[in-house]
C-alpha cells in the first residue's frame, strides 16, 4: 500500500527565516506526491503536487518542494517563512487500490512562525 | 481555482437524529466526491468515495448504514449521518476532482463542524 511519513509533529521557525518541512514515502510505481495547507477550521488547500519531471516543483504562495527518489523524499520548503505560514501542512500520495484515484495523507506537521 | 462548498459548516445535534451535510463544486462539474473525516490534531480519513449515478465506495471500517452518501448530480453530493452519537463528533471534510483540470488533483470543501450531544 502507499503511505508517506511525516516524521515531525511541529516545526518552529522564526520569520524570515528558510522553512523545510519534511515528508518522506513509500509507493509500488511511480509516486504521485502532493502537499496541502489547512488554516484553523478550514478545508484544505492545495499548495504543489509531483507527477513527473523536473524534481523542483513550484506551488502557491512561494512555496516549492524537491523530490528526491534516492532518499524516497518530498520535503517542502520556503526560501523565507511569514508568520501567515502558520498552519498544518499535510503530505499525501495517490494511491489507485481499488480501481480509484484516492489519496493517502500524513499525519500532518504543526508549522508555526514566530515573529 | 476550483471552489467546493459545504453546508452547514457547523451543526449540533441531538444524539439518535440524523445529520445531513451536502458537498457541492461551484464551478465545475465534479463526476468524484471524496469524503473525509478528521479528529482533533490527527490527519484526514477517507471515508468514501462518491461517485455520480452510482453507489458509493466505502473504505474498509466504515459503516455504509450509518454513513449514507448520495451523489445525484454533478455538482452535489451529501453525506448523512444516520442516528448520530457522541462518537460521531467530528469534523467532516469533502473534496472533488475538477475533470477538466489535473485530474489528480483534489479541492476540498471548507469541512463541517459536528458536534452531538
Amino acid at each position: 500500500a502507499q503511505s508517506v511519513a511525516q516524521p515531525e509533529d511541529q516545526v518552529n521557525v522564526a520569520e524570515g527565516n528558510p522553512l523545510t518541512v519534511k515528508c518522506t514515502y513509500s509507493v509500488s510505481g511511480n509516486p504521485y506526491l502532493f502537499w496541502y495547507v489547512q488554516y484553523p477550521n478550514r478545508g484544505l488547500q492545495f499548495l504543489l503536487k509531483y507527477i513527473t519531471g523536473d524534481n523542483l516543483v513550484k506551488g502557491s504562495y512561494g512555496f516549492e518542494a524537491e523530490f528526491n527518489k534516492s532518499q524516497t523524499s518530498f520535503h517542502l520548503k520556503k526560501p523565507s517563512a511569514l508568520v501567515s505560514d502558520s498552519a498544518l501542512y499535510f503530505c499525501a500520495v495517490r494511491d489507485r487500490a481499488g480501481g480509484y484515484n484516492k489519496l493517502i495523507f500524513g499525519a500532518g506537521t504543526r508549522l508555526a512562525v514566530h515573529p | 481555482g476550483a471552489v467546493v462548498s459545504q453546508h452547514p459548516s457547523w451543526v449540533i445535534c441531538k444524539s439518535g437524529t440524523s445529520v445531513k451535510i451536502e458537498c457541492r463544486s461551484l464551478d465545475f462539474q465534479a463526476t468524484t466526491m471524496f469524503w473525509y473525516r478528521q479528529f482533533p490534531k490527527q490527519s484526514l480519513m477517507l471515508m468514501a468515495t462518491s461517485n455520480e449515478g452510482s453507489k458509493a465506495t466505502y473504505e474498509q471500517g466504515v459503516e455504509k448504514d450509518k454513513f449514507l452518501i448520495n451523489h445525484a448530480s454533478l455538482t452535489l453530493s451529501t453525506l448523512t449521518v444516520t442516528s448520530a452519537h457522541p462518537e460521531d463528533s467530528s469534523f467532516y471534510i469533502c473534496s472533488a476532482r475538477d475533470p477538466n483540470r489535473y485530474q489528480e488533483t483534489q479541492y476540498f470543501g471548507p469541512g463541517t463542524r459536528l458536534l452531538v450531544l
